[in-house]
């Protein structure tokens, strides 16, 4: 198993310039989820999702957009970087919600918005 | 809204001693975790704690909760230079959202 796959690792963007974040899982996890790490804030929830075909908003959704057409992929979008938005994004999932297992995170991926 | 409030926000300790590092949260909630990571690296899972009285050990790492109080400890015993590490306390709402504390920075010193 590859686990919690994130593509790409690295990547400079100009603001204005529109992403996707790649995160694949092959454990056959229900949920998923995106956030993003900041210093000296911690990890903040992006989006989740439960399912396929279901995602809902989390702490900081504003310009991100997903989807989950299937179960494996999550798929992060920024429309229009923004400096704002430099940051290391994780994905992460679980077997179960977490209720009996933690969350198995991906590697990250440092975005840098100039 | 929940808040999840962690302290201290950096530590450091001796080798040898113990300490703890509190996790407190705002709202009810029947699942708390505790998370690993060290510098430039990907966060590791250490404890899931799903009710109230929970306990578990891991080698020098023990983590409690009491959701009465909303209230989670890691305690760490004996500490080793190995230890330093960021950790992180993270809880689960009804809605599933996780919602992460900003996280303890624990510096081991020989």
């Amino acid at each position: 198993n590859a686990g919690v796959t994130q593509t790409p690792k690295f990547q400079v963007l100009k603001t204005g310039q529109s992403m996707t974040l790649q995160c694949a899982q092959d454990m056959n996890h229900e949920y998923m989820s995106w956030y993003r790490q900041d210093p000296g804030m911690g990890l903040r929830l992006i989006h989740y999702s439960v399912g396929a075909g279901i995602t809902d908003q989390g702490e900081v959704p504003n310009g991100y957009n997903v989807s989950r057409s299937t179960t494996e992929d999550f798929p992060l979008r920024l429309l229009s970087a923004a400096p704002s938005q430099t940051s290391v994004y994780f994905c992460a999932s679980s077997r179960d919600r977490g209720r009996f297992y933690g969350y198995t995170f991906g590697s990250g991926t440092r975005l840098t918005v100039v | 809204e929940l808040k999840v409030e962690q302290n201290p926000l950096f530590l450091s300790m001796q080798e040898g001693k113990n300490y703890t590092i509190y996790c407190n949260y705002s709202t009810t909630s029947d699942r708390l975790y505790w998370y690993r990571q060290d510098p430039g690296k990907s966060l590791e899972s250490l404890f899931v704690l799903l009710s109230n009285g929970a306990v578990k050990q891991e080698g020098r790492l023990m983590a409690s909760l009491d959701t009465k109080a909303r209230l989670s400890t890691l305690h760490i015993t004996a500490a080793v230079h190995d230890l330093s590490a960021t950790y992180f306390c993270a809880v689960a709402l009804r809605d599933d959202k996780i919602i992460f504390g900003k996280g303890t920075r624990l510096h081991i010193l020989p």
